[in-house]
């Protein structure tokens, strides 16, 4: 059964940095890209990056582009998403997804998420 | 950047009725489009890829449609599980988008 459980949320002053981890079980996770999508209090869904399996591919959504850092330990099984600059319109619930195969493919199993908060 | 506009964004319905969401793309995007059901408090599901194919353990009451710019997805009979929002996806360019949802609520 694939597993993905995020960690790292919480409560950070605008301009600080937070690191978001995803742990995964359940499938041979080198295989497959992973992606964050996050969801601002009562809005909709916001892709934010996605890394290829190996690592060598990663993907921005130009908000975050320049400030946040996906990367992935296949190693520990364990995706990673790097925030810096923290703005207050940066809150909100993230959510790791692995991709549902190689190639043009969506996500197809989410985490629970996380919730990151940017306020003084 | 590709734009994703569902409509309608609600739509009240009950216990059995047939409905139907729709989504457009700003531009093509072949069959690379995605369906996810979201309940309130919960992480998103996923229904559909391919425009057209259903996830593993997705009822086939759900269906979708479409190609290049228009999509549809159609709960056939629809359910008290079924109320909940749902959204769009094209991942056939980055940066992947998202329509801004359709919310599904009981008459």
């Amino acid at each position: 059964e694939v597993q993905l459980l995020e960690s790292g949320g919480g409560l950070v002053q605008p301009g600080g940095s937070l690191r978001l981890s995803c742990a995964a079980s359940g499938f041979t996770f080198s295989t497959y890209g992973m992606t964050w999508v996050r969801q601002a209090p009562g809005k909709g869904l916001e892709w934010v990056s996605l890394i290829s399996g190996s690592g060598a591919g990663t993907y921005y959504a130009d908000s975050v582009q320049g400030r946040f850092t996906i990367s992935r330990d296949n190693s520990k099984n364990t995706l990673y998403l790097q925030m810096n600059s923290l703005r207050a319109e940066d809150t909100a619930i993230y959510y790791c997804a692995k991709k549902k195969g190689v190639g043009y493919y969506p996500p197809d199993h989410w985490g629970q998420g996380t919730l990151v908060t940017v306020s003084s | 950047d590709i734009q994703m506009t569902q409509s309608p964004s609600s739509l009240s319905a009950s216990v059995g009725d047939r409905v139907t969401i729709t989504c457009r793309a700003s531009q093509g995007i072949s069959s690379n489009l995605a369906w996810f059901q979201q309940k309130p408090g919960t992480a998103p599901k996923s229904l559909i890829y391919a425009a057209s194919t259903l996830g593993g353990g997705v009822p086939s009451k759900f269906s979708g449609s479409g190609s290049g710019t228009d999509f549809t997805l159609t709960i056939s009979s629809l359910q008290p599980e079924d109320f909940a929002t749902y959204y769009c996806q094209q991942y056939s360019t980055f940066p992947w988008t998202f329509g801004q949802g359709t919310t599904v609520e009981i008459k």
